[in-house]
């Protein structure tokens, strides 16, 4: 399988634990996002990397959450002390060459759900 | 920052009527544009896209889209839906074109329901 692939595709934490989602890009990806979709809205961006460098961060919130993207192995989305204002399902994209204008490709999502 | 609309969040036609769904932007500078597709408990999956060249993009399973620069819209349309269309799409920009940040920004998604 080639794809953007992403694990776990359920996770279920209690308040207070910590979620860790990962995401392989595709093959030859070197760009990596990562997009937080709420019921009823359309796919919020969170955080833009490279390989070991965080390029944009805009999209994330100030505490609490935190990405990288190691020079060995997956992305990793990290969220401490989870709340129940973040069960949504979290997607991760990559795509290849230039960023901008370049067609991003999805992984099937993790979906978190805080007990 | 950008903004996309997307009017109409839930749209019905039947079998083999023509499907019509609606995008505008906000940049006086004209993004790059793209559609997706995301069917139950997906990704999301590339339509088509539109970078540079002619206004009429056409992408998988029979979808096309315009770009009109003076209405600031990328219109989706598919002249007879299928079963199989049934499914939420997206609408998404980039930054403008001096950005180098890929970042896509996206509307708030139309469900297309098919009635057989």
């Amino acid at each position: 399988n080639a794809g953007v692939m992403q694990n776990p595709r359920h996770l279920v934490r209690r308040r207070g634990q910590e979620a860790r989602l990962r995401c392989s890009p595709m093959k030859g990806h070197s760009h990596v996002y990562w997009y937080r979709q709420l019921p009823e809205e359309g796919l919020k961006f969170m955080v833009y990397l490279q390989k070991e460098n965080i390029i944009d961060e805009s999209g994330m919130p100030k505490e609490r959450f935190s990405a990288e993207f190691p020079k060995e192995g997956p992305s990793i989305l990290r969220i401490q002390q989870v709340v129940r204002g973040d069960s949504a399902a979290y997607f991760c994209a990559s795509s290849g060459g230039q960023p901008v204008g370049q067609p991003q490709h999805f992984g099937d999502g993790t979906r978190l759900s805080i007990l | 920052a950008q903004s996309v609309t997307q009017l109409g969040s839930h749209v019905s036609v039947s079998e083999g009527a023509l499907v019509l769904l609606r995008c505008n932007y906000s940049s006086s500078v004209p993004p790059y544009l793209f559609w997706y597709v995301q069917y139950p408990n997906q990704g999301l999956q590339l339509l088509l896209k539109y970078t540079t060249g002619a206004t009429l993009v056409k992408g998988i399973n029979g979808f096309e889209a315009e770009f009109k620069k003076s209405e600031t819209s990328f219109h989706l349309t598919k002249p007879s839906a299928h079963m199989s269309d049934a499914a939420e799409y997206f609408c998404a920009v980039t930054p403008d074109r001096g950005s180098t940040l890929g970042r896509l920004y996206f509307g708030r998604g139309t469900q297309l329901t098919v009635w057989p």
